[in-house]
Order: C-alpha cells, then structure tokens, then sequence
C-alpha cells in the first residue's frame, strides 16, 4: 500500500533554478493538493486540483505551477526558485465528495541557496 | 474570517500523564474539525475528526477529542501518553469556498515531548 509517493525527498536548488516535485496517489483519489510547511508558519496550501483536469491556486501560489497529469499524479514546478522557497513540501490526497480525510505523502525537503 | 488557533507552540509531558492539547476555530457555520499528528520526518496522519452527531469522538492510538460548540473548541485529550507520541500535533477546520469545493484551515501546531 504506497498510498501518496512523493519524489525526491531531499533537493537543494541554486537561485534561478527550476525543477519539478513529483507526487503519485495510487488510492484513485478525486483531490489532490500541495502544501508548504514552515516553522511558525503552519501549513500553507500552494494548489489543489479538486479532480482530474481542475487545478486553483491556494493561499501561496506565487512562484510556482501545478500540472495534474491524470488521476494519479499532480506535479508541482518551480521556474526560477528562489531563497523564500526554501521549505519542506507535502502533497496530499482525498477521495472528495463527502470525505474530509487528506492522506499525506512523506514530504520534499527543499533548499534554495 | 475563518482561522484555527492552538494556543500551546510546546508542550512537555511525562510518560504516563494524561494529555490535552487545545484548539479553537473561528468559523461562520456548523465546522468540520480535524486533528492530525506528524512524526519527525514524516507526512501528517488523520487522528479524528469531527462531522456532526456525538461531540466526543474517539481517533486511533487511544486519542479522543471534544466538540464544544459554546466554546469553539476541539481539544484533544489522551489519558495516558507514551514516548511514541511524541509528535507534532495540528488542528485543522474544514472550510467550504465559493467553488464548493472544501478546504482545510490549520493551526500553527503544538509540539508534543515526553519526557521518560
């Protein structure tokens, strides 16, 4: 049961660079969202993707773009990282309708320098 | 405007003291409630949760927290805390937009140590 299977786990970017965070649910959940988390900070929603085809920006979007590929996999694309993107990055997933419940993928550690 | 607060940022405990971290919500309508816990290291695991009917409601790993509506309150409670909770714990209220589609407000998080 791989559940929500975020990739990589570590990264450390340089100023300007870009790069992709991959996340893949293998639970045919409708929903699908990317968080930031930072100390102090809580957890911030960047986007989420309601269902297949559908993506909308969250409280943070600024800085970055979402791609929901198919059912599985929603992707979150930096293009020019910068130093306050600097963060640890959870994608999560919920069946949708009437069920609250997120299943959390284990994170992205990201480093801007 | 909707917000989540938990007012303790850290907590000590000794192992085998009863627990209770609070919550409380700033919501315009009947809330969703939800606390969730994160291991070091790891994504957040769903606790409980609150929809309607009983206001105490029972979650895994022997956690039970408590509606209160007069108080605007969800405080998480656990009679007997063991060295594997310690965690990070976030309240969170489910929250409905304008596009119906729902989602969640969270608390800053309470860390949880426990001391042996």
């Amino acid at each position: 049961n791989a559940g929500v299977t975020q990739t990589p786990k570590f990264q450390v970017l340089k100023t300007g660079q870009s790069m992709t965070l991959q996340c893949a649910q293998d639970m045919n959940h409708n929903s699908m969202y990317w968080y930031r988390q930072d100390p102090g900070m809580g957890l911030r929603l960047i986007y989420y993707s309601a269902s297949e085809g559908t993506t909308d920006k969250g409280e943070v979007p600024n800085g970055y773009n979402v791609s929901r590929l198919n059912k599985r996999e929603f992707s979150l694309r930096l293009e020019s990282a910068a130093p306050s993107q600097t963060s640890v990055y959870f994608c999560a997933s919920r069946v949708g309708g009437g069920s609250e419940k997120l299943f959390f993928g284990s994170g992205t550690q990201l480093s801007v320098l | 405007a909707q917000s989540v607060t938990q007012p303790d940022i850290h907590i000590t405990v000794s192992e085998g003291a009863s627990l209770e971290l609070r919550c409380n919500y700033s919501y315009g309508a009947t809330p969703y409630l939800f606390w969730y816990v994160q291991s070091p290291g790891q994504g957040l695991q769903l606790l409980l949760k609150y929809f309607s009917g009983d206001t105490l409601v029972q979650g895994i790993k022997g956690f039970e927290a408590e509606f209160k509506r007069s108080q605007s309150s969800f405080n998480l409670r656990k009679p007997s805390v063991h060295w594997s909770d310690a965690a990070e714990y976030f309240c969170a209220v489910g929250a409905r937009n304008a596009g119906n589609n729902r989602k969640l407000i969270w608390g800053l998080g309470t860390s949880l140590a426990v001391n042996p």
